[in-house]
């Protein structure tokens, strides 16, 4: 069975331009989460989807990230336009929603100059 | 709200040696906790998790976890470490066994020397 995949792997941006982060869940996982750790800080929760809708977008941290999830299956998260403090590894984590167990991707480096 | 604090951002132990990382929690309601590792270039992995079944957690790779309510930790603990334990690892909380989002702890990083 495959795992959470996501991609890029990397993405290095100038400030201001945009990048879109894909993630790919486990199939049948009806939950995609999506966290964020920023140089020496904790992973942090950014939002939840169940399905195809937003469950909890508590944790965006302002109105340049944009998320969604096509038809309940991948995830897209586009920063635009992208900041500084915007750089960081972003992780997709996705679970069946009968566990709390959440399994994660291997994260995307995000660099921006 | 709940927090995770694991003590020391950096651990460092000789081969053989006891592997003893620390996590303390804050919970207002009976916590869920979960020990995940980092390998290099790879995700996250579940290593254990307390679900109140059982106060001692057995997890893989030979690690487990005791939970102890009054002192509100969850310590991971290895008996001999080895070479290929070295890897960041993250305490988690979750407050329910549905859907409730992770709250991290910022990370201990475990060095093995030889």
């Amino acid at each position: 069975e495959a795992g959470v995949t996501q991609f890029p792997s990397h993405s290095v941006i100038e400030k201001g331009q945009t990048v879109t982060l894909r993630c790919d869940p486990i199939s049948g996982h009806d939950n995609l989460y999506w966290y964020r750790r920023v140089m020496g800080k904790e992973i942090k929760f950014l939002l939840h989807f169940v399905k195809e809708s937003k469950q909890d977008e508590s944790g965006m941290p302002n109105n340049r990230f944009l998320a969604e999830r096509t038809g309940g299956t991948y995830s897209t998260l586009k920063v635009q336009p992208a900041e500084l403090e915007d750089s960081g590894v972003y992780f997709c984590a996705s679970s069946p929603g009968t566990t709390n167990e959440q399994f994660f991707g291997p994260g995307t480096r995000l660099t921006v100059l | 709200a709940q927090s995770v604090t694991q003590l020391g951002s950096h651990v460092s132990v000789s081969e053989g040696a006891l592997v003893l990382l620390r996590c303390n929690y804050s919970s207002s309601v009976p916590p869920y906790l979960f020990w995940y590792v980092q390998y290099p270039n790879q995700g996250l992995q579940l290593l254990l998790k307390y679900t109140s079944a059982a106060t001692l957690v057995k997890g893989i790779n030979g690690f487990e976890a005791e939970f102890k309510k009054s002192e509100t930790s969850f310590h991971l603990t290895k008996p001999s470490a080895h070479m290929s334990d070295a890897a960041e690892y993250f305490c988690a909380v979750s407050v329910d066994s549905g859907y409730s989002t992770l709250t991290f702890g910022k990370g201990t990083m475990l060095l093995v020397s030889p």
